[in-house]
């Protein structure tokens, strides 16, 4: 079935540092990857998306790179602050299929 | 703009009653869905509306969870007969159109059933 598998479950960071986020992804009919922010207590805020015709994508500190032939897309974020601490969920789909697969998550923690 | 909302935030409710939570989509959105998020785990699809039709419901657990989207807008998820399994937060979501668009959270029902 459809699955897409989320590392690491936990990461710590100094401020300053980057961090680096990994999903895989099990549906090869799969070509729209959007990454959500949740803070404790709040609602999955989306931070940045790709899709299948690219292969990077960039928004100010965030980043996020995409290989299907691997099947697989990472998130990047430069210059950590404390505000970035968070979960961090990655999630594939089919465009026509509407439905998002969640990851199962990645909680850091971005130390001042 | 308002964005997407649901009621009530928390409901407590015993094992055996049945349940409606609703959710109101932001205006003017095709496409709404429903998800399922434990503690600690990311959403987990339930359901999901184009307008009014029901395109893909194999995300609910059993026949005692069913939604509805009457009139394309409000959507209704109800679960008859709670179990104790059933609690979780309950997220909605909506997008634009069908094909992709961006999905918007909820601030999600906490059910609890006792």
């Amino acid at each position: 079935g459809e699955n897409v598998e989320q590392h690491p479950s936990t990461l710590s960071v100094q401020e300053g540092d980057s961090a680096v986020i990994k999903c895989t992804y099990s549906d090869s009919a799969s070509n729209y990857f959007p990454w959500y922010k949740q803070e404790l207590g709040k609602r999955p805020q989306l931070i940045i998306d790709i899709r299948s015709n690219v292969g990077e994508k960039k928004d100010q500190r965030i980043a996020v790179t995409l290989n299907k032939t691997a099947k697989h897309f990472s998130l990047h974020i430069t210059e950590t602050q404390p505000e970035d601490s968070a979960v961090y969920f990655c999630a594939a789909s089919r465009a026509e299929g509407g439905k998002l697969i969640f990851g199962q998550g990645t909680e850091l923690s971005v130390k001042p | 703009g308002a964005g997407v909302s649901q009621s009530p935030r928390y409901k407590v409710t015993k094992r055996g009653q049945d349940v409606a939570l609703r959710c109101d989509p932001i205006s003017g959105h095709v496409s709404l869905y429903w998800y399922r998020q434990a503690l600690g785990q990311g959403p987990e699809f339930l359901t999901y509306f184009n307008y009014e039709a029901q395109q893909d419901k194999s995300g609910l657990p059993n026949d005692r969870f069913s939604a509805e989207r009457p009139e394309g807008s409000i959507s209704t998820l109800t679960i008859q007969r709670t179990e104790q399994r059933d609690s979780a937060m309950y997220r909605c979501a909506s997008s634009l159109g069908v094909v992709y668009n961006e999905q918007f959270f909820g601030p999600g029902t906490r059910l609890t059933v006792l």
